[in-house]
């Protein structure tokens, strides 16, 4: 059974950082497209990172470009999110996710989530 | 705003159908296919529907998913308590070439 461990999530003052991982294991981790999906307090999802399996290509939405970077280490099996100068409003669970397949197109098909970890940002 | 559109509610009573619409345009729904989740309070999301009409196994057949043109939709017949949930449709746009997530829809069984 595929296994996602986030962790790295906490409380941060708005400006600051915080790394976000996600330890994968059971599958070949290589091989499939992974993405972070955020859930603010009583509110929707949002995609807010994608990157294929190779590392090459990545996507952001419109509220973090520039602000969050997302990688992997394929060597350790693990994903990654950056996030810099946070604000407020990214007060959210933030899940990894694995995809279907090797591009990030495939991630719209994920059937498999980690437990989530929560960042609060807040003055 | 969401890239996907939902209605934010829907109900029914137990042994019922309903049905969960999601809106999109033509370069999301229109050329791509749509997936569905289920969340439950305080979990992640759970794949509910893949390829806009495929069940994954384990999923009951009493879920169904179909697309029409920029639409899609999600039927639950046989209505039981433990369908109360959020469900969220999705699907890649290629225009913005990143996914996106309809609004979500709360389902209550009264």
């Amino acid at each position: 059974e595929v296994q996602l461990l986030e962790s790295g999530g906490g409380f941060v003052q708005p400006g600051g950082s915080l790394r976000l991982s996600c330890a994968a294991s059971r599958f070949t981790f290589s091989s499939y497209a992974m993405s972070w999906v955020r859930q603010a307090p009583g509110k929707g999802l949002e995609w807010v990172s994608g990157i294929s399996g190779s590392g090459i290509t990545t996507y952001y939405s419109d509220s973090v470009e520039g602000r969050f970077t997302i990688s992997r280490d394929n060597s350790k099996n693990t994903l990654y999110l950056q996030m810099n100068s946070l604000r407020v409003d990214d007060t959210a669970v933030y899940y990894c996710a694995k995809g279907s397949g090797h591009n990030t197109v495939t991630v719209v098909l994920s059937p498999d989530w980690g437990q989530g970890t929560l960042v609060s940002v807040s003055s | 705003q969401s890239v996907l559109t939902q209605p934010p509610s829907a109900s029914g009573a137990p042994g019922q159908r309903v049905t969960i619409s999601c809106s999109g345009s033509s370069s999301n729904i229109g050329i791509n296919t749509v997936t569905w989740y289920r969340q439950l309070p305080g979990t992640a999301p759970k794949l509910l529907i893949h390829s806009s009409n495929q069940r994954p196994s384990g999923v009951p057949d009493r879920f169904s998913g179909s697309k029409s043109g920029t639409s899609a939709s999600l039927a639950i017949s046989g209505l039981q308590s433990e369908d109360e949930a959020d469900y969220y449709c999705a699907a890649w746009d290629d225009s913005l070439n990143r996914p996106g997530f309809g609004g979500g829809t709360q389902l209550t069984v009264l």
